[in-house]
């Protein structure tokens, strides 16, 4: 059975720390994605990896930074988190190739950053 | 306009109904369509997707696309309890590792 693993699932912090989210998949996935999900505004991508060691950005990259040192493990990093910043994150991996991009996500993480 | 509109709910239906959820999108570059069903406290899965216009069926499942209205359709026939989540539709083009662009999902409850 295919996997995203986020390492996460329930997280609470203070504002100024710096947060990692990690996220590992097996399934040879060249394509990683981090998303954030919250009510009535949806998913929003964040940061999103087509490669080792490549890094793209997405529609919110503001507060973040990525990092994809191996193939399998993408991780989020909030360097210093905010209130604004308590949400629900969601990573999700995908094959490249042409056609359907179809993503499988992990079981998030929810933050809360007091 | 946004890119990809969804009616925002919440939606709720009595077990055995049939289930219309709909999305209307701007973006004619658009060739693949999907919906994704996310339980609370999972992340999103994808239930089906279709290439172009036309109907795909999978069990209880239609889903739906018209090209020319910029509109797709998911229904859900003989509804059950089961079937309560939040459905997100999301499209992209067709270009290698084209991105894909999400509805902002709109949740559906079954009451048996």
């Amino acid at each position: 059975d295919v996997k995203v693993t986020q390492s996460s699932r329930y997280l609470v912090k203070r504002t100024g720390e710096k947060v990692f989210l990690e996220c590992v998949q097996d399934m040879d996935h060249e394509n990683m994605f981090w998303y954030r999900q919250d009510p009535g505004l949806g998913l929003r991508l964040i940061y999103f990896s087509y490669d080792v060691k490549m890094k793209e950005k997405g529609d919110i990259p503001e507060g973040y930074s990525v990092s994809r040192e191996k193939k399998e493990r993408f991780s989020l990093i909030l360097e210093s988190a905010s209130t604004n910043q308590t949400s629900m994150y969601l990573c999700a991996s995908s094959l490249a190739r042409a056609g359907a991009n179809v993503l499988t996500f992990g079981a998030g993480s929810r933050l809360t950053v007091l | 306009q946004k890119e990809v509109e969804q009616d925002p709910g919440p939606l709720s239906v009595p077990e055995g109904a049939i289930v219309s959820l709909n999305c209307t999108y701007s973006n004619s570059a658009f060739q693949y369509f999907m919906w994704y069903r996310q339980y609370s406290r999972k992340g999103p899965e994808l239930l089906m997707y279709t290439y172009s216009s036309g109907n795909k069926e999978d069990g209880r499942f239609t889903a739906q696309v018209d090209k020319s209205s910029k509109y797709i359709s998911l229904f859900i026939r003989d509804s059950q309890p089961s079937d309560s989540a939040t459905y997100l539709c999301a499209m992209s083009g067709t270009g290698a590792n084209s991105k894909l662009t999400f509805g902002k999902g709109i949740t559906l409850s079954v009451r048996p």
